[in-house]
């Protein structure tokens, strides 16, 4: 069964600086891994899809790498802002054609102080 | 598109109340799913649909929950009776076969007291 983690549970960092939140994964037959974005009382916010055959991903500040071998992603933001200030979560894809079932971690909680 | 539309978006129910939920999925999407959100247990895949059809609902946590898709751009998630412990977020999503990338509405949030 498939395990999906995020550590640490809660960060928070001066604003401007750059920063990594990491998420790891059990069973490295994903299809693909996608880093969603909620703020406080509202959905989620999709931010980055990476391919199992991708190694990185980019939009604006953000950089989303994956080393499927080793079971690991990470999502990069650089010059933090507090409007970055969110929960985020990793989930995976699993391999097999149609089988759309995301495994969630449980995320990471981002506090960007002024 | 408007996205993936939810309503209501907030519920207050009494314990014994039947709940439905309601979703609309972005046009032209294939798959649906309902996700369970807790404090305790992060979020759940409760069942998903493609092409209107349930295809996974081994998330669902007991008959007293209930979802249909009777057509492509409508599903609901009923419970029936409702338990104080039902109390959760649930939110809908929808994607595309040709690109599996979730978009997610904004939620529901039912409170069973």
């Amino acid at each position: 069964k498939q395990e999906v983690t995020q550590i640490p549970a809660a960060l928070s960092v001066p604003e401007g600086e750059n920063l990594v939140l990491n998420c790891s994964f059990t069973d490295s037959a994903i299809y693909n891994l996608q880093w969603f974005r909620q703020d406080p009382g509202k959905g989620l916010t999709s931010l980055l899809l990476i391919q199992s055959s991708q190694r990185e991903q980019t939009s604006g500040r953000l950089n989303a790498s994956l080393d499927k071998s080793s079971g690991r992603s990470t999502l990069y933001i650089a010059a933090s802002q507090p409007g970055d200030s969110a929960t985020y979560l990793c989930a995976v894809r699993p391999t097999n054609f149609g089988n759309e079932k995301l495994t969630f971690g449980t995320g990471t909680r981002l506090t960007i102080i002024p | 598109d408007a996205g993936v539309i939810q309503s209501p978006r907030h519920e207050v129910t009494e314990m014994g109340q039947e709940v439905t939920l309601r979703c609309k999925p972005i046009s032209g999407h294939d798959y649906l799913f309902w996700y369970r959100q807790t404090m305790m247990r992060g979020l759940e895949l409760l069942i998903y649909f493609n092409n209107n059809v349930p295809i996974d609902d081994s998330g669902m946590p007991e008959d007293r929950f209930s979802a249909k898709m009777p057509n492509a751009s409508f599903s609901t998630l009923k419970i029936q009776p409702s338990e104080p412990r039902d109390s959760a977020v649930y939110f809908c999503a929808s994607s595309i076969m040709a690109r599996p990338e979730a978009f997610f509405g904004q939620g529901t949030r039912l409170t069973v007291v």
